[in-house]
């Protein structure tokens, strides 16, 4: 079973809409959430990051973890054609794991004008 | 706001051939990071880096691969002989600790070319 799964995509959404994308993972030892955005050809760029479940919210972006079922999910409100990118959820179980975050495929996103 | 840098952006090689790749991570950054990204594949960890010493690695990170940091501000990841399959994009990352929320920031990448 992989250990991060993620939906590639791609998706395709109007300019304001709201996009919800979703990860799932399979150890529970994972403790922290990232999501990553990546620019084509660009390095991964932290967007947010939360522990254990709940939620977190800055500006357009809300970041949601339900660890009893393992669902990671992020949320972009009012998007922008600027978001079209690849976002990547993260994880990372802490401890011994020194620094060792394990990614999703990624979720290609294009929000058109 | 400081950030990690890489050099070269490209590289092209022949198989067999020896490539050290270049990462300057933020300078009050104590722990450094290689990841890989094959061309349409997952970010993948190879190899984490603490105190001179290699705290973690994949098993992809095997006897070909090394990392050095040579100086107080180079990281540094050498491929020995280099296979097709390592062709690949590499992404140098670091964070100023481990755990936590900790985040680690990555470089733009140097994408490698194996032929």
């Amino acid at each position: 079973q992989k250990e991060v799964e993620q939906d590639p995509g791609p998706l395709s959404v109007p300019e304001g809409a709201i996009v919800s994308l979703n990860c799932t993972y399979s150890n529970s030892a994972f403790q922290y959430f990232m999501w990553y955005r990546q620019y084509s050809r660009k390095g991964p760029e932290l967007l947010m990051y939360t522990y254990s479940s709940g939620n977190k919210e800055d500006g357009r972006f809300t970041a949601q973890v339900d660890k009893s079922s393992k669902y990671i999910s992020l949320f972009i409100r009012d998007s922008q054609p600027s978001d079209s990118a690849t976002y990547l959820c993260a994880t990372y179980a802490g401890g011994t794991s020194y620094g060792k975050l394990t990614f999703g495929q990624g979720t290609i996103l294009t929000v058109h004008p | 706001e400081p950030e990690v840098t890489q050099t070269p952006s490209h590289q092209v090689t022949q198989m067999g051939q020896e490539v050290i790749l270049r990462c300057v991570p933020i300078s009050n950054h104590l722990y450094f990071y290689w990841y890989r990204q094959i061309l349409g594949q997952k970010v993948e960890f190879l190899v984490s880096f603490y105190n001179n010493e290699i705290s973690e690695k994949s098993e992809i990170f095997d006897d070909q691969f090394s990392v050095e940091r040579p100086d107080g501000s180079n990281f540094t990841l050498k491929i020995r002989s280099t296979k097709l399959e390592d062709s690949a994009m590499y992404f140098c990352a670091s964070s100023r600790r481990q755990g936590s929320l900790e985040t680690q920031y990555f470089g733009p990448g140097t994408r490698l070319l194996v032929l």
